[in-house]
């Protein structure tokens, strides 16, 4: 029930396509759901992140979808850049007390084509 | 504020020996995170200090593995009596309750165990 799955594990996108990558999730008690950004040598950055009680959020190109009956949730990039090229982790957690313990997705490694 | 700093970035040691990480918070996060992160895979959690408390270890941190954050500042974790499967990415994130959910990591400090 602590599993996220995500795919696909790698994408290729060619300059201002749009980029998806899906997340499903088991535990319904998870409430916050981010999306991650890592280059290589960095540690991963926050992207973007959604909570169940609404079903998309826009921040610039990046958009997160999220179907709670399905327990899945997407990120969408649009108009992708070669700037974009990175894995995406997705990752769900519980906040207990304001803590919050993430179980992440296994990454997809996105290649934006010049 | 300069971010999560973590000490050493890279690590190269012989099976057996100890090492030791050093992971410096943004300076008013009050809770403090170790993941790894092994190549292609997404982080995964350890451990976490609320103050200097630990209050949850994952079963991944075996008896050779031990956290302390004294002070409820920096963290240190160490590794005994080192194995090659302790090769990873070791990844530190602080959070604080008035940015709730969000997790800031660091830039890791990377183990190979030869």
């Amino acid at each position: 029930q602590q599993q996220v799955k995500q795919s696909p594990q790698s994408l290729i996108v060619q300059k201002g396509g749009i980029s998806i990558i899906n997340c499903a999730y088991e535990n319904t008690a998870f409430d916050y759901f981010p999306w991650y950004q890592q280059f290589p040598g960095k540690g991963p950055a926050l992207l973007i992140a959604i909570r169940p009680d609404v079903s998309e959020k826009k921040e610039g190109r990046f958009t997160i979808s999220f179907n709670k009956s399905a327990k899945q949730f997407s990120l969408h990039i649009m108009d992708s850049q070669p700037g974009d090229s990175a894995t995406y982790f997705c990752a769900a957690s519980r906040g207990t007390s304001g803590t919050y313990k993430y179980i992440f997705g296994t990454g997809t490694r996105l290649k934006v084509l010049a | 504020d300069t971010g999560v700093s973590q000490d050493p970035r890279h690590k190269i040691t012989k099976r057996g020996q100890n090492v030791t990480f050093r992971c410096d918070p943004i300076s008013e996060h009050n809770r403090l995170y170790w993941y790894r992160q092994t190549l292609g895979q997404g982080p995964e959690f350890l451990t976490y200090f609320q103050n200097e408390a630990q209050l949850e270890k994952s079963r991944l941190l075996s008896d050779r593995f031990s956290a302390e954050r004294p002070k409820g500042s920096f963290s240190t974790l160490e590794i005994q009596r080192t194995e090659q499967g302790d090769s990873a990415m070791y990844l530190c994130a602080s959070s604080s309750l008035a940015v709730n959910g969000e997790l800031f990591f660091g830039e890791g400090s990377r183990l190979t165990v030869l």
